[in-house]
């Protein structure tokens, strides 16, 4: 069936750290693809999506770009900052719904 | 107000009582989600509404009932929980089933014992 594998449970980077959180899915059709975040204590929000191949989404200095060839949309940021801390999920969108990966809790130290 | 509310937000309930979540969005959303969430796992979706159309998952079809008797609400029932149904709990809504841009509420903690 559909699914969606984030490699990494957990993240721990210092500020200014450069991230990246590996996102690799498999589907039946040509999915959209999202990230979302998760506060503390908050329900999910929408990051970004991305909707075709080689496309690129971003939202707040994150992105990531849709490969096809390799089912992924890896989530990278150039230089986190504390307040980036949170729980990242990787999603794809198939005929109305969005199947979640396992999400990745990322941890920043000051 | 791009705000979904959920009550209650913690539900403790004892083995074989009945368990009903309620869901309120503002925003004139024609899609409603509910998904669970347990540690360590992904979210779960478990059934939606797509304005009085109710589409529910195969796996967990007869496990979970639910009600919009309006745009803005949506119930979700069990009938008899299990110790199986602890879990965050968590609804959402959309404009229009294809965007995939859900505004999530922050949840309800299930505690079956």
């Amino acid at each position: 069936g559909d699914s969606v594998t984030q490699t990494e449970g957990q993240v721990a980077l210092s500020e200014e750290d450069f991230l990246t959180i590996h996102c690799n899915y498999s589907a039946s059709g040509y999915p959209a693809l999202f990230w979302y975040v998760q506060y503390p204590g908050e329900g999910p929000q929408f990051l970004f999506r991305a909707s075709r191949d080689k496309e690129k989404g971003s939202s707040r200095g994150f992105e990531a770009t849709y490969d096809k060839g390799t089912t992924s949309f890896h989530l990278r940021k150039a230089s986190v900052q504390e307040s980036d801390s949170a729980v990242y999920y990787c999603a794809l969108g198939l005929q109305g719904k969005l199947i979640f990966g396992q999400g990745t809790k990322l941890s920043i130290k000051p | 107000d791009t705000t979904v509310k959920q009550n209650p937000r913690y539900k403790l309930a004892r083995v074989g009582k009945p368990v009903n979540l309620i869901c309120s969005q503002t925003m004139n959303h024609d899609t409603m989600y509910w998904y669970q969430k347990k540690p360590n796992q992904a979210p779960k979706l478990l059934l939606f509404y797509y304005d009085k159309i109710l589409n529910r998952e195969a796996d967990t079809f007869e496990k979970f009932q639910s009600s919009r008797p309006n745009n803005s609400f949506c119930s979700l029932y069990i009938g008899s929980a299990g110790l199986e149904y602890s879990a965050m709990y968590l609804c959402a809504s959309s404009s229009g089933r294809r965007t995939g841009q859900l505004y999530f509420g922050e949840g309800s903690k299930l505690t079956v014992l």
